[in-house]
């Protein structure tokens, strides 16, 4: 089945660690993005790439860092300088091609991240 | 102000009720509009496209006016499994196809 997969689905960090998202997608989509999620808040973008090998800050990108050496993967690190890590990370893939429906977004399951 | 606004609720209805949930946006270079529905827990799904003409899908029913900015969702004869958050999102063309995603209008449907 084609979809998005995130792990850990939880996830503790320790103070001064730094850990790693994974997101998987084998849609063949081309863009994909990260986003934070707080009680009561919309989601916020992070980091996004619409294409291997090439990434860009979103909105709240103090903190975290991404890679893109593959189409189907998209790993976040979250490092010891994101002072409030504990929240709700949600992966998430789109087509990049002009045309209707390419904005939308579909998700993997998330990762709750929780400070020790 | 914040570049989409939505009642955060709670909205608390008995089945069979008919509710509606508005959403408000800032930027007038908004070019596609969409409801997500996220339950407790888990991820967004796409539970609607929203287009100019309206549209409608089985009980669901979603209206656009661009000269109010303004986008609305009407749930029809509710039912306990639309229970849920319903998230209000813009898309615009930028440097890349920007999407904002609202708070969320939380939704209890009540036996």
């Amino acid at each position: 089945d084609g979809g998005i997969t995130q792990s850990p689905k939880y996830l503790f960090r320790k103070e001064g660690q730094n850990v790693t998202l994974s997101c998987e997608q084998n849609l063949n989509h081309d863009a994909m993005y990260w986003y934070r999620q707080d009680p009561g808040q919309g989601l916020r973008l992070i980091y996004y790439s619409q294409i291997v090998n090439d990434f860009q800050k979103g909105d709240i990108a103090e903190g975290y860092s991404v890679s893109r050496e593959k189409k189907e993967s998209f790993p976040l690190t979250v490092t010891s300088a994101q002072k409030n890590p504990t929240a709700f990370y949600l992966c998430a893939s789109s087509t990049s091609t002009s045309g209707s429906g390419r904005e939308t977004q579909y998700f993997g399951p998330g990762t709750r991240l929780l400070v020790l | 102000r914040k570049e989409v606004e939505q009642d955060p609720g709670p909205f608390n209805v008995p089945e069979g009720a008919t509710v509606a949930f508005n959403c408000t946006y800032s930027n007038s270079a908004s070019q596609s509009f969409f409801w997500y529905r996220q339950d407790c827990r888990k991820e967004p799904k796409l539970l609607m496209s929203v287009y100019s003409s309206g549209n409608e899908d089985g009980r669901f029913t979603a209206q656009l006016n661009r000269a109010s900015q303004y986008i609305s969702l009407l749930i029809r004869d509710s039912k306990l499994s639309d229970s849920a958050t319903y998230l209000c999102v813009v898309a615009m063309k930028t440097s890349y196809d920007k999407v904002i995603f609202g708070p969320g209008t939380s939704l209890s449907v009540i036996p």
